[in-house]
């Protein structure tokens, strides 16, 4: 049963261009989050989707970055017109929902972004 | 808001015990989630609290206070490979968006020294 996948697992990208980070969430779950890790600081919560929904984008900057879980493939970020300080980790996390009971949340390898 | 402190650093000795902290101050509570996060790699879940009380599974323990905000995970005959960042998270009350995104310590680097 594999666990969360993420592709790329490393992204170069130049000043002005755009990023597109890739989530596969276990199988049989159907909700992801996804969250920001910058060095020395703790995981930031971005946005948690489930198929086709965006359910809680709080955490997500107001400007050039999005998320889509489409009810096929996997959920993607995108980051248009990068900038250096958008380099960190991201990570992918997905739950399956149980009513009333723990949903822990598995994550994935995460993605780390250079902006050059 | 949510705050969520935790010491940065800790040193312990292989075959021993060693206890890292976790004190929150959260506008919800729905239950809090130790995490491993070795380097360069993805968290891996460890334990899940919600009632008051301790958790034993194995080597690793949790403990959980909700009316200090107060939590600690205990690892018992340390090994060298427990090296790693030690995360503590708190799940917000479930929120009128209907998430359960979870507010993350900046981790404490546990060293295991021989």
């Amino acid at each position: 049963n594999a666990g969360v996948m993420q592709n790329p697992r490393h992204l170069v990208r130049r000043r002005g261009q755009e990023a597109r980070l890739r989530c596969s969430p276990m199988k049989g779950h159907s909700h992801v989050y996804w969250y920001r890790q910058l060095p020395e600081e703790g995981l930031k919560f971005m946005v948690y989707l489930q198929k086709e929904n965006i359910i809680d984008e709080s955490g997500m900057p107001k400007e050039r970055f999005s998320a889509e879980f489409p009810k096929e493939g996997p959920s993607i970020l995108r980051i248009q017109q990068v900038v250096r300080g958008d380099s960190a980790a991201y990570f992918c996390a997905s739950s399956h929902p149980q009513m009333g009971r723990q949903e822990t949340q598995y994550f994935g390898p995460g993605t780390r972004l250079l902006v050059l | 808001g949510q705050n969520i402190d935790q010491p940065t650093e800790m040193t312990a000795t292989e075959g021993a015990i060693v206890q890292i902290n976790c004190t929150y101050q959260t506008s919800g509570f729905n239950g809090l989630f130790w995490y491993q996060q070795h380097a360069g790699e993805a968290p891996t879940f460890l334990s899940y609290n919600v009632l008051d009380g301790l958790e034993e599974k194995g080597r690793f323990s949790s403990f959980l206070s909700r009316s200090k905000g107060y939590s600690y995970l205990l690892l018992k005959e340390l090994q060298m490979k427990d090296s790693a960042s030690y995360l503590c998270a708190v799940r917000s009350a479930y929120s009128g968006a209907g998430s359960y995104q979870l507010t993350f310590g900046k981790g404490t680097k546990l060293s295991v020294i021989p």
